[in-house]
């Protein structure tokens, strides 16, 4: 089936602990963004990138950080810089930078 | 950068009931999309739409792109509506969707 997957779907940190959730897509889609959902909240772009080996910050990048080496994976990695990480992470993907987004069925991150 | 409004932030309705939700905009938009958040967390696709009107089964989306709205329709709602509707815009170079807060909408039987 076409889609995409993130794992896990939970994920504990410990205190300066640095974790990373994964993200793949069988979309063949150029371009995949990671997104941050708070409490009773709409999302909020963190990282983005529109072409293998590239990527951009989004509003909140702070404490986090990307890799893309492989069109399929957009991992994101939550720093122990992150003060406040206990969040549901989305990924998503667009065909090209104009497109519609599809998102994955999310991670939560609980801090311990 | 853009700002994203929705209204109403709470929506309560009797099954078959019909709605209408909206999205204010604040600048022009090259994306606007319309999702459904269900109750486990996952986004479902709605609508592509930063002009026109498209319909899909029971649910319909309209936006004005002159006067920076868009409004969602649900007509004879179900219990399997329920959740929080989301609408999202991007009026840059790349396509950095701006969420609005959401419609929480409670279905009841």
């Amino acid at each position: 089936d076409g889609g995409i997957t993130q794992s896990p779907k939970y994920l504990f940190r410990k205190e300066g602990q640095n974790v990373t959730l994964s993200c793949e897509q069988n979309l063949n889609h150029d371009a995949m963004y990671w997104y941050r959902q708070d409490p009773g909240q709409g999302l909020r772009l963190i990282y983005y990138s529109q072409i293998v080996n590239d990527f951009q910050k989004g509003d909140i990048a702070e404490g986090y950080s990307v890799s893309r080496e492989k069109k399929e994976s957009f991992p994101l990695t939550v720093t122990s810089a992150q003060k406040n990480p206990t969040a549901f992470y989305l990924c998503a993907s667009s065909i090209t930078r104009q497109e519609t987004q599809y998102f994955g069925p999310g991670t939560r991150l609980l801090v311990l | 950068g853009i700002q994203v409004e929705q209204s109403p932030p709470d929506l309560i309705l009797q099954e078959g009931a019909n709605s209408t939700l909206r999205c204010n905009f604040s600048d022009s938009v090259n994306n606007l999309q319309w999702f459904h958040q269900n109750p486990w967390g996952q986004l479902i696709n709605l609508f592509y739409i930063p002009s026109g009107t498209k319909q899909n089964g029971r649910l319909s989306a309209t936006t004005v792109a002159t006067e920076r709205y868009s409004l969602l329709y649900i007509s004879s709602s179900q219990t399997t509506d329920s959740g929080v509707y989301f609408c999202a815009a991007n009026s840059g170079g790349y396509n950095k969707l701006i969420f609005g807060a959401g419609t929480r909408l409670a279905v009841h039987p």
